[in-house]
């Protein structure tokens, strides 16, 4: 079975820019989840969908979002980017409440 | 809200040598589930080892198992004969078993280092 795939791996953007990162989880699994880490911050929750619903959000500015397609399949969102937001970005999915988060290799974000 | 501890930043072994990972843990909840993910350098976060709150028994996963103390919110990780390819960063994580949410809650991680 195929793991959690995230594309791109690695993205530079400069300041300003909005950026859409992807997630693609196992098949069967209904939950995806983005986690942003951080040398300073560590790991932290940005939001969780499952059937397409935003189950749970994080504590980001509005500049983040994403959405869940029919089919489980995700994307992040971030607009305007600052240089803040450079950071290794997690996508994790599991079959729902109970079963184990599985994550993908992550996507590198860099702004300048 | 719930936080996770832990107190070491980096850790060192000796191969084949046991290794005992600390975490300690926040939370007015009784019911919730206690995870050891492994981040090697290439990225990707792998799950170590689990523990379900209501469950007294350790969990164990061939040379890695957890001393869970729910009273003391103490979950440590020990991993036994250690081996190269043990080296990583190791992040202890919260979870609630509170239906509706699949929201982690890490710790800063400890890096792992393995001395041949």
């Amino acid at each position: 079975k195929a793991g959690v795939t995230q594309t791109p791996r690695y993205l530079i953007k400069t300041r300003g820019q909005q950026v859409t990162l992807s997630c693609s989880p196992i098949s069967g699994h209904r939950s995806v989840s983005w986690y942003q880490q951080t040398p300073g911050q560590g790991l932290q929750f940005l939001f969780e969908y499952f059937s397409e619903t935003q189950r749970n959000k994080g504590n980001f500015p509005g500049r983040f979002s994403g959405r869940q397609f029919s089919n489980s399949r995700s994307e992040m969102n971030v607009s305007t980017l600052e240089l803040g937001d450079s950071a290794l970005y997690l996508c994790a999915s599991s079959l729902g409440t109970d079963s184990p988060l599985h994550f993908g290799n992550g996507t590198r974000l860099t702004v300048t | 809200a719930q936080t996770v501890t832990q107190s070491q930043p980096e850790m060192s072994v000796q191969e084949a040598e046991t290794v005992t990972l600390s975490c300690t843990y926040d939370t007015s909840e009784s019911d919730y589930y206690l995870f050891w993910y492994k981040q090697p350098p290439s990225r990707q976060m792998i799950l170590v080892i689990r523990q379900e709150a209501y469950k007294q028994q350790n969990a164990t996963e061939n040379r890695f198992s957890v001393n869970f103390q729910k009273a003391a919110k103490s979950f440590s990780l020990k991993i036994s004969d250690s081996q190269l390819g043990d080296a990583a960063m190791y992040f202890c994580a919260y979870i609630t078993a509170q239906g509706g949410s699949e929201k982690l809650v890490f710790g800063k991680g400890t890096k792992l280092t393995v001395n041949p």
